[in-house]
Order: structure tokens, then sequence, then C-alpha cells
């Protein structure tokens, strides 16, 4: 259980275009979902929080209009990178959490595989 | 507010060696502690993790990793090394603080096996 999956896994696009990236939980209800950036040979960064139903959470530095979050459904959030640049070339990486799993306690997060985006 | 150093942003050992990764954190509160790996170009996956029960925790692929109150300690070991084990190992720490579970990542530490 608790399987995390995300779509693309890997992108290339213009500099000025639009990408959008998917997670989705295949076999559990996750209310809340996490966005995550990782630069080469560092660690996890948090974006955002995705809220089921509502709206997304972001960290202090991180430009909410840039970066779209929507959490439409129990098992689908989406991160859309809008008017991407080069500096956005990343990878991206999901998580979310299983409270059937933790009986409730939401202390383990789950990771998608991850998203490779290119701006060229 | 919580934080985790990872001593070491790489550790080379031979393969059937001892594994030791190391991890120190800081939280208020009684933390939840987690060790993740990540293999190259693919999301993290759970080693391992610590919620209040036993200090030593074992997890997947032969890992463990004890959790030491006096030490502030998480450390990750695994008796004997695979060629299969070389990853990027995150430790992470998440606590009730503000109402989430949300973790904070340590910097990683890169593990190398050789022959």
């Amino acid at each position: 259980g608790a399987v995390v999956s995300q779509h693309p896994s890997w992108v290339i696009c213009k500099s000025g275009t639009s990408v959008k990236i998917e997670c989705r939980s295949l076999d559990f209800q996750a209310t809340t979902m996490f966005w995550y950036r990782q630069f080469p040979k560092q660690s996890l960064m948090l974006m955002a929080t995705s809220n089921e139903g509502s709206k997304a959470t972001y960290e202090q530095g991180v430009e909410k209009d840039k970066f779209l979050i929507n959490h439409a459904s129990l098992t689908l959030s989406t991160l859309t990178v809008t008017s991407a640049h080069p500096e956005d070339s990343s990878f991206y990486i999901c998580s979310a959490s299983d409270p059937g799993l933790a009986g409730g306690l939401v202390d383990t997060q789950y990771f998608g595989p991850g998203t490779r985006l290119t701006v060229l | 507010a919580q934080s985790v150093t990872q001593l070491g942003s790489h550790v080379s050992v031979s393969e059937g060696a001892l594994v030791l990764l190391r991890c120190n954190y800081s939280s208020s509160v009684p933390p939840y502690l987690f060790w993740y790996v990540q293999y190259p170009n693919q999301g993290l996956q759970l080693l391992l993790k610590y919620t209040s029960a036993a200090t030593l925790v074992k997890g997947i692929n032969g890992f463990e990793a004890e959790f030491k109150k006096s030490e502030t300690s998480f450390h990750l070991t695994k008796p004997s090394a695979h060629m299969s084990d070389a990853a990027e190992y995150f430790c992470a720490v998440s606590d009730l603080e503000g109402g989430s579970y949300i973790p904070t990542f340590g910097r990683g530490t890169s593990l190398i096996v050789h022959p």
C-alpha cells in the first residue's frame, strides 16, 4: 500500500511555456499532499502543502503565482509551473500521507518517483 | 523548531563492511525520525521510522537505526554493505509543532560501495 505516482517522469519545455505535473495516490486517499523541489546533490526543499478542496499553503519564498497547485480530489494534486524559465529546471517530488495506514496519525510521508523538469 | 544534521556528505565503504550513516537532530518536542533512501532519478523510499516505540528500529534491506535521546542521534547502520546499497540517504525529523507532521530533511549522505 501507500503508492504515489507522478506524471510525467521527465519533461523538457521551452522557456515561457507552462508545465503541469500530476501527483496521484494510487491506493489510498490523501487529504494532504506535499510538493518538494530538489536541486542536484541537495536535499529536498518543501515548496507547498496541498490541501484537498482548499488553497495550498506555500513556504516562504515560493511564488504562489508561479507554482500553481490544485488538489481537486482526494487522490490527485497538480503542480503547474507557469511561464517556466531555465532556473526552474529541477527535480520535483510530491508526497502524501496515508491516515489509514497510520491509524489516523499522518506521521509518515510516501513519495512519488519525481519529475525531472528541464527548461530550455 | 526542528533541524537535522547529517555528518559527512559522502561515506565510502567496501562491500561487506559495516555501514554507519550519522544523523543528529534537534526538536523542541518528542520527535518522529525517519531514514529515506533515494536512488538516482527516483523519489524517496522509506527505510525505517522511529515513532516513540522501541528505540532500536529495524527497516528494510537489512538497515536499522537506534534512537538515542541523550545524544539526540538517530544513526543508520547495516552490518554488511552490498553494492546495491549505493544511493543517497536522507535523515528526517518531524514533530507536532505547529500541528503538522511535515518533516525537515538533512542534506543527505551519499553512500559509495566499492568492491
